[in-house]
């Protein structure tokens, strides 16, 4: 069974404060790791494709690292703003069947004004 | 207009009826997707199409029965559903399947089974 888990489940923080959470997933058998940004009545928004162990990813005041050694990717959120309030999921796409997309729970995150 | 649109943003049905869910992409994308999201799990895959080809079929009940007539449009037909079937039904288009690309998303469906 192929498990991807993020944590923490959900954040809240102060506006200007900078945050990070964590997706962890399968270190063998990867093809890519997906982030996407979730805001509440929206539809998901893509943030990254990784595939490149020690692949850094910006956009913005928004990063990503990844690991595949250890199968885990970071990412961070740098000076936060009550916009950046919003469900951040992560996805595990095997290398064994790369038409699946493996999602975790999310990270909650609610940026405080 | 928005790249992935899906009709209608809402349905109740009873646990007899059929009904059918609607996707269309202006994105000009090869793959479509189906994923159902029920409170408190993660999204899941349901249905993969490449090219009208259905190339996943994520062991989902027979009483959920995708079509994809051409490469913009996915469909969703619904027949004897249980309780348990009500949750948001997202559909997501790629530019091609299985290549890690990003997959875009519509805004959903939300089903309720009476």
């Amino acid at each position: 069974i192929l498990n991807v888990e993020q944590s923490p489940q959900s954040l809240h923080v102060q506006e200007g404060d900078s945050t990070n959470f964590t997706c962890s997933f399968p270190s063998s058998n990867f093809y890519a790791l997906h982030w996407y940004r979730w805001e509440t009545a929206k539809s998901p928004e893509a943030l990254f494709v990784m595939t490149l162990n020690g692949d850094e990813k910006k956009k913005g005041r928004i990063s990503a690292t990844l690991n595949t050694k250890e199968g885990y990717s970071y990412l961070y959120i740098k000076g936060s703003q009550p916009e950046d309030s919003a469900t951040y999921l992560c996805a595990f796409q095997p290398l064994s069947g790369t038409y699946k997309y493996i999602f975790g729970t999310g990270t909650r995150l609610k940026v405080l004004a | 207009e928005t790249g992935v649109t899906q009709t209608p943003r809402h349905l109740v049905m009873g646990m007899t009826n059929k009904k059918s869910l609607k996707c269309e992409q202006h994105l000009g994308h090869n793959a479509m997707y189906w994923y159902k999201q029920s409170a408190k799990k993660p999204l899941e895959l349901m249905f993969v199409y490449s090219l009208e080809e259905r190339v996943e079929n994520n062991s989902v009940p027979s009483r959920f029965s995708p079509e994809c007539p051409n490469s913009s449009h996915l469909f969703l037909h619904l027949h004897t559903l249980q309780p348990e079937d009500s949750a948001l039904y997202l559909c997501a288009s790629s530019q091609d399947a299985g290549a890690g690309q990003p997959q875009h998303f519509g805004d959903g469906t939300r089903l309720s089974i009476l």
